[in-house]
């Protein structure tokens, strides 16, 4: 069965607490990407990523950081958590293969900062 | 400003009847989907598109392939499952890096 996995779905932080946000896929994907969905906004790219080890800025990276050791998992870190990255966070992958084919979302993870 | 431009970002529909979504882009793009988000907040993917058009049911997407400058989602015979946020995101360069728009709230009503 072909998903995108993430956990937690709900999350409550302090400000200045860190945050692991992590995200698993079952297909081989190489390409992996993490975005934030607020109101009105629709979805921004925080991060890229094309493979272990190979990651990109999207067009929102400022307080967060990327991992990527294992093909099937992505994970998103916010050192020293903020009010304002409150938000849904979507990861996603796609095959790859020089560009972006179709994209499989996970269910997401709606963080709380207090 | 945006590189993707959504339009409408609202519509009502009644049961049966068509419509179509539209999704403008400031510069030439490679490839565009699109998404529908349902009220749980999951995005399923409903048309990757490089070129040309492709139909699903009563779902028909089309990408500009002269151009390359705009896409549109028809949904012909609306029915209550519809209803959702359809959103469009296109990849400008080679770079896997998607752009989505704001989206469009879609309401479909008996």
């Amino acid at each position: 069965d072909m998903k995108v996995t993430q956990m937690p779905r709900y999350l409550i932080k302090r400000m200045g607490e860190n945050v692991l946000l992590e995200c698993g896929q079952d297909m081989s994907h190489e390409t992996m990407y993490w975005y934030r969905q607020d109101p009105g906004l629709g979805l921004q790219l925080i991060y890229i990523s094309y493979d272990v080890d190979s990651n990109s800025e999207g067009d929102i990276p400022k307080g967060y950081r990327v991992s990527r050791k294992k093909r099937e998992h992505f994970s998103l870190i916010l050192d020293s958590a903020k009010t304002n990255q409150t938000s849904v966070y979507f990861c996603a992958s796609s095959p790859g293969l020089g560009g972006a084919e179709t994209l499989y979302f996970g269910s997401g993870t709606r963080l709380t900062v207090l | 400003g945006d590189q993707v431009e959504q339009s409408p970002s609202a519509l009502s529909l009644h049961e049966g009847t068509d419509s179509a979504l539209r999704c403008n882009f400031t510069t030439t793009m490679r490839s565009v989907q699109w998404f529908r988000q349902n009220s749980r907040g999951s995005l399923i993917s409903l048309f990757y598109l490089a070129s040309g058009t492709k139909e699903n049911g009563r779902l028909k997407s089309a990408f500009d392939s002269k151009e390359r400058r705009y896409s549109t989602l028809h949904i012909r015979d609306a029915q209550l499952e519809d209803s959702g946020t359809y959103f469009c995101a296109a990849e400008g360069g080679s770079n896997a890096k998607l752009t989505f728009g704001k989206g469009t709230k879609l309401s479909v009503k008996s």
